[in-house]
């Protein structure tokens, strides 16, 4: 079974501009996070679809952010403009539900580093 | 903010010896897991434990939970140079809705 894949793997940019992450959800997994992950901390979840809805985005700093998930498949995040504070690893996980204590499978990351 | 409190930040043993992490709490919670993360990779899942368990393993881990308590403690044993990671608990809390929280981690390394 593929796992949840992510790109890009890295990606360097200067501060005020815009960047935008993609992530491939395991098939059938009906529930997708996002997590910020900053070097030294647990990770922090920014973003949670339901299918292509929104559950939660409490997190979300929704005047530089934005994720979508059309047709309840891919996702993208996007930052625009960064900020010097937004460098971290961003996570994309799924599950194959929502429900507590469901198993969430994490993809390997996107590492941002903003200049 | 984070519910869980991990400790101790930090741990180095050497291969063979036990690990044990410690996980603390804020928030009455529905179930309480442990993910291990390896340098530079995604999170992995290793063990979930509901709020009415007290004990469960899964081959060289032991996990609690004292929810008299708000805590949890994760026992490797027998521990081998491939363990070294980050481990991070992370509870099923309402927050106005259930929701998964991190802790900040115990950085595990093993010396072989």
């Amino acid at each position: 079974e593929a796992g949840v894949a992510q790109s890009p793997r890295y990606k360097i940019i200067e501060k005020r501009q815009s960047v935008a992450f993609w992530c491939n959800p395991i098939s059938g997994h009906a529930t997708l996070y996002w997590y910020q992950q900053i070097l030294g901390q647990g990770p922090k979840l920014l973003i949670q679809f339901q299918n292509n809805g929104v559950v939660d985005d409490s997190q979300l700093p929704k005047d530089r952010f934005s994720a979508e998930r059309l047709k309840g498949v891919d996702s993208t995040l996007k930052i625009q403009p960064a900020k010097l504070e937004d460098s971290a690893v961003y996570l994309c996980a799924s599950s194959l539900v929502q429900g507590v204590g469901e198993t969430q499978y994490f993809g390997p990351g996107t590492r941002l580093l903003v200049l | 903010s984070q519910q869980g409190e991990e400790d101790p930040q930090a741990l180095s043993i050497q291969e063979g010896e036990n690990a044990t992490m410690n996980c603390s709490y804020k928030t009455s919670i529905n179930n309480l897991q442990w993910y291990r993360q390896n340098s530079g990779r995604g999170l992995v899942h290793l063990i979930l434990i509901r709020s009415n368990e007290r004990e469960k393993h899964s081959g060289r881990l032991r996990v609690t939970l004292d929810t008299s308590k708000k805590s949890s403690s994760l026992l490797i044993t027998a521990s081998r140079a491939a363990d070294t990671a980050s481990y991070f608990c992370a509870t099923d809390a309402w927050t106005g809705g259930f929701k998964t929280i991190f802790g900040a981690g115990t950085r595990l390394f093993v010396k072989a």
